[in-house]
């Protein structure tokens, strides 16, 4: 299966820590992405890493990946209260691209 | 706002029944992606459609069906309904020809409640 692994499968901390999640997938790659879900509400693309990158940033978001490790990170630095959700990572391998997506990590971030 | 609209939010149906789930993908994308999402089996790819074929499929149930129609709006069938089948489904577009070569955006999902 290429379906990803998020790790940890949830997260707690205060208002100002930074969160680290991690995803680690099977096979190979295209490019990684990573979204994210509020509960019960449709989900929303964060960042896109290419198999050829290794590190990418946007806004508070930094994402690295390994592909000799077939595994990536989503770092939250400064988290807020309203980055309580579930983060998602996806790859977009194989023949069909469709994207494969992990079981997720729920971060909860306390004020 | 993604621009991906699907109708309806919420359906409530009996075992046995069929229902059509509909979406609407963002002006300009071509590629329509189903997915569903339970509390057990995680975020499930069902089907890919790209400028009215079918283009990738995954974990579908003979029992689901889908299509694309020319203006590029997308329906998913479920008959045959059971309890099990209770989840929220999701569509999600892209302007990738291949499939996610770049992003995609998400509706809000419709929530099937199967009784």
């Amino acid at each position: 299966s290429q379906q990803g692994e998020e790790d940890p499968q949830a997260l707690s901390i205060q208002e100002g820590e930074n969160a680290t999640m991690n995803c680690s997938y099977k096979t190979s790659i295209n490019n990684l992405q990573w979204y994210r879900q509020n509960s019960g509400r449709g989900l929303v693309h964060l960042i896109l890493i290419r198999s050829n990158e290794r590190e990418k940033h946007s806004g508070r978001l930094r994402v690295t990946l390994d592909t000799s490790k077939k595994s990536s990170s989503l770092l939250i630095t400064a988290s807020r209260a309203a980055d309580t959700a579930s983060y998602f990572c996806a790859n977009s391998g194989g023949s069909n691209y469709k994207l494969t997506f992990g079981k997720g990590t729920l971060l909860t971030v306390n004020p | 706002d993604s621009g991906v609209t699907q109708t309806p939010k919420h359906l409530i149906t009996a075992t046995g029944q069929r229902v059509t789930l509909r979406c609407s993908p963002r002006s300009g994308d071509l590629s329509v992606y189903w997915y569903q999402q339970s509390l057990d089996q995680g975020l499930q790819f069902l089907i890919q459609y790209y400028n009215g074929e079918e283009r990738a499929k995954g974990n579908i149930l003979e029992r689901f069906s889908a299509q694309q129609f020319p203006d590029l709006h997308s329906e998913l069938n479920l008959s045959s309904l059971e309890l099990g089948d209770s989840a929220l489904y999701f569509c999600a577009s892209s302007v990738a020809s291949g499939g996610h070569g770049t992003e995609a955006f998400f509706g809000q999902g419709t929530r099937l409640t199967v009784v």
